[in-house]
Order: C-alpha cells, then structure tokens, then sequence
C-alpha cells in the first residue's frame, strides 16, 4: 500500500471549514484514498473513500487532485466534536482483508 | 446505528495470565479483526477472521494469540500468557465485505498488564 504524508497537527476555528491535505504521491491505479478518524482514544471512525472522484456524503467531502498524488478532506462547518486525529489511508480495493496500516495522522483541534 | 460492542472496557492481569477480550460484531457483518493501540502510539492491525478462519494476521499476531467465534454473535481474542507490552487498547471491527469495505471499531478495551 502506498505511503502517506499528513501535517502532524493543525486548528480550526468552530464553524468555519477543515481542510485536511494528504500527499500520496507513490498511489497506484488501483489504491484508493480511505479516511478514518480517532476521537481521544475512542475506536476509529470511517468518514469518506474515493478513487479519482470527489466525493461527498454527510460528514465530509473528499478532493482528489487529478494526478491522485494528493487528496485534502473537508469537514464544511467544524465543530468542536470534530477535534481529533485523521488518518488518511491509502489501499487497493481487492487487497488484503481489512488490513488498514494507520500512519501518525493528523491532531485537528477545533477551537471555539 | 448499529454498532460493536466490545466487553470489558477495562481489564487487568497479572502478567503470565491468560486473558479474553469479547466482541460482539455488527449482526449481518461477515469480517472480523482486530487490532491494537499501545499508549501514544499508532493503531496497529492484528488479525482478521473470515468463515470461520483467519484471513489475514500481522507479525504481532503470533502463538501467544487466537481468536475464536464461539457462537453467531461473539468474536474473542485470547491472549494466553500475557507479558507486559500487552499493555494496549484493543479494538475489535467489523464490516459486511472484507475488501474495500468501512470497518467499523467498537470503543475499545483497555488492557493493563501487571
């Protein structure tokens, strides 16, 4: 599975948009861009996947750029429920069953 | 939302015990894992279990490791002489499909090894 790259920690304001880049310059065709978060501690919690497409459903949208080498997740209106670590994940569809390497991530702090 | 549960929250041993930690999947789920998270340090994957066998395990999964599906509801991971870098929160998932699929964890359980 691709290697990923994500700033170790970033603020965002409440209420204002999240915007949470990964570079994955080594992904293949195949790999697609997973994100999970770890809220202090608790389980992971699926938000979003995609292939080359944006994609959108009701807890984030997903940027993909062109070339896959990067994709940012965008949490629209960041509340202070929203504070925690991200992962972004890269893996084949079709690889091994449900082994998902999580990296350091990134530690988003929403602050009122 | 259906969701996985995973009992206890909290375990303490004594190091050389045996320990069982218990999962109960989501109900139409067919892909089990686990995995592991030592203190300040990454979410580390474990195993896998698919029909009624391991699928998939890491290099931390050796023999003083199992899992087992007792019956159509629980998932359990036994631990059977537990050394101190045991020490972990462990976390048990789930999903319909294994490959592709969102996994969804349970809450935890915390392991103390004494």
């Amino acid at each position: 599975d691709a290697k990923t790259t994500q700033p170790p920690s970033m603020d965002c304001a409440e209420g204002r948009a999240a915007n949470l880049p990964c570079n994955h310059s080594t992904i293949s065709g195949n790999e697609y861009v997973y994100w999970y978060r770890q809220i202090h501690s608790q389980g992971p919690q699926y938000i979003i996947h995609g292939l080359k497409n944006n994609e959108t459903n009701e807890m984030a949208s997903l940027i993909i750029t062109e070339d896959r080498k990067s994709s940012t997740l965008i949490l629209p209106h960041a509340t202070l429920r929203d504070t925690a670590v991200y992962y972004c994940i890269v893996r084949a569809y079709g690889g091994s069953q449900g082994n998902l390497i999580f990296g350091k991530g990134t530690k988003l702090s929403v602050k009122p | 939302e259906p969701e996985v549960t995973q009992t206890p929250s909290h375990q303490v041993t004594q190091m050389g015990q045996e320990v069982i930690l218990r999962c109960v999947p989501i109900s139409n789920h067919l892909y089990f894992y686990w995995y592991r998270q030592i203190l300040g340090q990454k979410v580390e994957f474990l195993v896998s279990f698919y029909n009624n066998e391991i699928s998939e395990k890491s290099e931390i999964f050796d023999d003083q490791f199992s899992v087992e599906r007792p019956d159509g509801s629980n998932f359990t991971l036994k631990i059977r002489s537990t050394k101190l870098e045991d020490s972990a929160m462990y976390f048990c998932a789930s999903s319909v499909e294994g490959v592709g699929e969102k996994l969804f964890f349970g809450s935890g359980t915390q392991l103390s090894v004494l």
